[in-house]
């Protein structure tokens, strides 16, 4: 167990419809780090929020946002809902904002698209 | 942007032997590689992690080397065990405004046979 936690497991949705991914980091963790992965396109980072703001910013498509609340959990919106989108997705999180100190994976969010 | 190729993309040895996984990548400023396992339906785990200030880095049964002027570089396992059945994934990142953003390669199956 990594400490980090991600809710919920699984999800199964529609096309065109709208989900939120939640995750939180270790106690004492500052940074949470997004990523997909998926059979087509392998583990892809998609965003990363230090302490509340936006870090960096990868792959992330226009229909998805991050945000990191004061209490550093952090969510994850899809929104118009395509078939690709089917995917293991997991939250990381480390201690600083480097992305070079040992990040820790949660469990993942398994979303599947109908 | 960057590309990480990774090879082979299966490999089956025998309890005991030595495996060899080989990553290329094509930004001559990344300097930071970090080696994950993921076991079956399990998270990415961090194994061994290199910066490019060096050519070898050693944990107990696992190693990695690199290569920067041929930018590649390889994650060595002696004496494999079962447990070592899984999933590794290479990546290489560079610092982007103080995030070390991975890309990832696209993930070695190794299969250890007792």
């Amino acid at each position: 167990d990594s400490g980090v936690t991600q809710t919920p497991k699984h999800l199964i949705t529609a096309t065109g419809q709208r989900v939120t991914l939640r995750c939180s980091p270790r106690s004492g963790d500052l940074s949470v780090y997004w990523y997909q992965q998926s059979l087509d396109q392998g583990l892809q980072f998609l965003i990363q929020y230090y302490n509340g703001e936006e870090r960096a910013k990868g792959n992330i498509l226009e229909r998805f946002s991050a945000q990191q609340f004061p209490d550093l959990h952090s969510e994850l919106n899809l929104s118009s809902l395509e078939l690709g989108d089917s995917a293991l997705y997991f939250c990381a999180s480390s201690v600083t904002s480097t992305g070079t100190d040992t990040q820790y994976f949660g469990p993942g969010t398994r979303l599947t698209v109908l | 942007g960057e590309n990480v190729e990774q090879h082979p993309s299966t490999l089956s040895v025998q309890e005991g032997d030595s495996a060899v996984i080989k990553c290329t990548y094509s930004d001559s400023a990344s300097n930071y590689f970090p080696w994950y396992k993921q076991e079956l339906g399990k998270r990415p785990q961090l194994i061994i992690d290199i910066r490019s200030n060096v050519g070898e880095k050693k944990d107990q049964r696992i190693a990695v080397t690199l290569n920067k002027t041929a930018k590649h570089f390889s994650l060595h396992i002696t004496e494999t065990q079962p447990e070592d059945s899984a999933v590794y994934f290479c990546a290489a990142s560079r610092d982007r405004g103080g995030s070390y953003i991975p890309t990832f390669g696209r993930g070695t199956s190794l299969i250890v046979h007792p």
